[in-house]
């Protein structure tokens, strides 16, 4: 596709349940990264794959929260037992490779209720 | 001290005029740098990048860049009111990861 694809772009999510967010970066993008924006605040570090290896997980907040890449092409980031203070906004970026621009996905806005 | 350091605004600023947006950040081991568009409820969009010190124009955009004073900063002339968003400055201390400030809220007035 042209640009990052992420979906679904909302999720309302019962506090407890887990979800699934899914990213499609642009093709032949090495770099994938996931981030997080909670409202009013820039977007926060989760995650960062180089192809299909998790090169840094340093932002994750939890051992809730786990993200897979596992051909190098599409994420996916899990969140189980979701709690209020997961709603956010979740951002997926991908590069060519590391050093060089990132483009950001729509986003998937989660609300837990 | 935040890594990355904005003011949050908003800056209000006539149409026409001149927009001017600052940033200081914290780690000096930063090498590129990155300024980011955002409109409400929408993804950041990419709009400058710089890498090394001085200004870099790009339209009617005009990144600087001071690493002594860990200071980068974005100049929108003419500014329309299509440019009224939330401009976000992100470093990256390390060779890939972006580091983002909270955004300064830009408003153009007609």
């Amino acid at each position: 596709g042209a640009g990052v694809s992420q979906s679904p772009r909302y999720k309302v999510a019962k506090r407890g349940q887990d979800v699934a967010l899914r990213c499609d970066p642009i093709s032949g993008h090495v770099s994938l990264f996931w981030y997080q924006q909670a409202l009013g605040q820039g977007p926060e570090f989760l995650t960062y794959f180089q192809n299909e290896a998790q090169l840094d997980k340093s932002g994750l907040p939890s051992d809730r929260f786990f993200a897979e890449r596992p051909e190098g092409s599409v994420s996916t980031l899990k969140i189980q037992r979701t709690q209020q203070e997961d709603s956010a906004v979740y951002l997926c970026a991908s590069s060519f490779s590391g050093s060089t621009e990132a483009f950001f996905g729509q986003g998937t806005r989660l609300t837990v209720v | 001290q935040k890594e990355v350091e904005q003011n949050s605004g908003p800056l209000s600023v006539p149409e026409g005029a001149i927009a001017s947006l600052n940033c200081t950040y914290s780690d000096r081991g930063s090498q590129s740098f990155f300024w980011y568009r955002q409109y409400s409820g929408k993804s950041p969009e990419l709009i400058m990048s710089i890498y090394s010190n001085g200004d870099k124009e790009d339209g009617r955009f005009t990144a600087q860049l001071n690493k002594a004073s860990q200071y980068v900063s974005l100049l929108i002339r003419d500014s329309q009111p299509s440019d009224s968003a939330t401009y976000l400055c992100a470093p990256t201390p390390g060779s890939y990861k972006l580091i983002f400030g909270s955004g300064t809220r830009l408003l153009v007035r007609p």
